[in-house]
């Protein structure tokens, strides 16, 4: 069975960093593209990062360019979302989803709350 | 970039059929995909590719597509359907981004 469980959401200043982590397990993890999308309080999904099987190509919405870094680790089976100079609309519910070659995310995780505020 | 737009809210009868579209510049040239939200929840792929459900989903989802409008179609819809319902595809701007629609209401009355 696939699960992915996110970790690592909490409340943040603005400015303040954060990084969030995905554990994956059911498949093989090293073999699939990897995703965050994220959710706004009572609002839409938005895709924010997408990361290769290995690593060598990062996509980011461009909100989040330059703020926010997508990695991940193949021998831990763990996906990450390293986000700096937080805003308070980077506030959301961070879900982490296996990507697929036609641009459809097939397994979810439950999300993790990102807050931020002073 | 691309925007998908999708009706803020729909309703249908407990056993009628509905349809929610999805409209883009990208749906020209690639496929949508189709996610049902429930509230609390996270988000379940329910179509994806031409027309394909993944295992688990019952056949009374389906999808289609025609120009660039890209259609969820549930027939003989049930109380447990009722949910937020999103397309998504790829952004037609060929920059391996992706974009989501705004989401759809489904109510089942």
């Amino acid at each position: 069975e696939v699960q992915l469980v996110e970790s690592g959401g909490g409340l943040v200043q603005p400015g303040g960093s954060l990084r969030l982590s995905c554990a994956a397990s059911g498949f093989t993890f090293s073999s699939y593209w990897m995703s965050w999308v994220r959710q706004a309080p009572g609002k839409g999904l938005e895709w924010v990062a997408n990361i290769k099987q290995d690593g060598s190509e990062k996509y980011y919405v461009d909100s989040v360019k330059g703020r926010f870094t997508i990695s991940r680790d193949n021998a831990k089976n763990s996906l990450y979302l390293q986000m700096n100079s937080l805003r308070a609309e980077d506030t959301a519910v961070y879900y982490c989803a296996r990507f697929r070659a036609n641009y459809y995310f097939d397994y979810w995780g439950q999300g993790t709350l990102v807050t931020v505020s002073s | 970039s691309s925007e998908l737009t999708q009706d803020p809210a729909v309703s249908v009868a407990l056993g009628q059929t509905v349809r929610i579209t999805c409209q883009g510049d990208s749906l020209r040239s690639y496929y949508a995909s189709w996610y049902q939200q429930k509230p609390g929840q996270a988000p379940v792929l329910v179509i994806y590719g031409k027309n394909n459900r993944p295992s688990g989903i019952p056949d009374r989802f389906s999808g289609s597509s025609s120009g660039n409008t890209a259609s969820l179609t549930i027939t003989g819809a049930q109380a447990e359907d009722e949910a937020d319902y999103y397309c998504n595809s790829r952004d037609s701007s060929g920059n391996h981004r992706v974009v989501f629609g705004g989401g759809t209401k489904l109510t089942v009355l």
